[in-house]
């Protein structure tokens, strides 16, 4: 069975800081997908990542991918409030079509 | 690029009534379609998904049901609501390379 995990579950953070959210998962996946969702909200894509060492940046976030460790990482770099939200991580795996998210990690930054 | 149009937005429901929760794709053809609901401060559950006119998956033993009436269609039901039915019900498609969302419909069960 697919899981997808995601730690840690609520960060708090002071503006201007680093961190970084990680995404674990339990089988062989074709992509991984980083979400964020603002309360209320339906998601917004922010990255998909399709290959072992795939990187890509927008902004301050930064996403990454090992799929032989089944490892996404999501690293934010001088946060701003702007970036409260939760992100989700996602797996899809083309064997059974399941489009499985993480837990989410609920982000408050601090001014 | 595909829209997903998913409707009512909020929905007040009292306990024991019927729930049908209608999800539409337009922009591609045999989309794989899923439902996921997200409790309050939660996180998404997926709870069926299908790959085809009248195909469901059900991850979940649960009081809801689903239906793919037609290819860009997608329904989720329940003859009787119940109290822990409450949440964010977010209506997906996946197009082999990246999902689309619905806006997502609140629903409470009073």
């Amino acid at each position: 069975e697919l899981k997808v995990e995601q730690n840690p579950l609520f960060l708090s953070m002071q503006e201007g800081k680093n961190y970084t959210i990680y995404c674990n998962y339990s089988t062989t996946s074709d992509r991984l997908y980083w979400y964020r969702q603002d309360p209320g909200k339906s998601l917004e894509s922010l990255f998909v990542l399709l290959s072992n060492g795939a990187v890509k940046q927008e902004g301050r976030l930064m996403a990454s991918l090992d799929t032989k460790a089944r490892l996404s990482t999501l690293h934010i770099t001088a946060a701003v409030h702007d970036l409260s939200a939760t992100y989700f991580c996602a797996v899809h795996t083309s064997g059974t079509y399941k489009y499985i998210f993480g837990t989410g990690t609920r982000l408050k930054v601090l001014a | 690029s595909q829209t997903i149009h998913q409707w009512p937005a909020t929905l007040v429901q009292p306990v024991g009534s019927p729930l049908s929760l209608e999800c539409t794709v337009e922009g591609t053809s045999n989309p794989n379609l899923y439902w996921y609901r997200q409790a309050a401060g939660r996180g998404l559950q997926l709870l069926f998904y299908s790959v085809g006119i009248g195909q469901i998956s059900s991850e979940v033993p649960q009081n809801l049901s689903a239906s793919r009436p037609q290819d860009r269609q997608f329904i989720l039901s329940s003859k009787k609501l119940l109290l822990s039915d409450s949440g964010f019900y977010l209506c997906a498609s996946f197009n082999g390379a990246e999902a689309f969302f619905g806006q997502g419909t609140r629903l409470t069960v009073v």
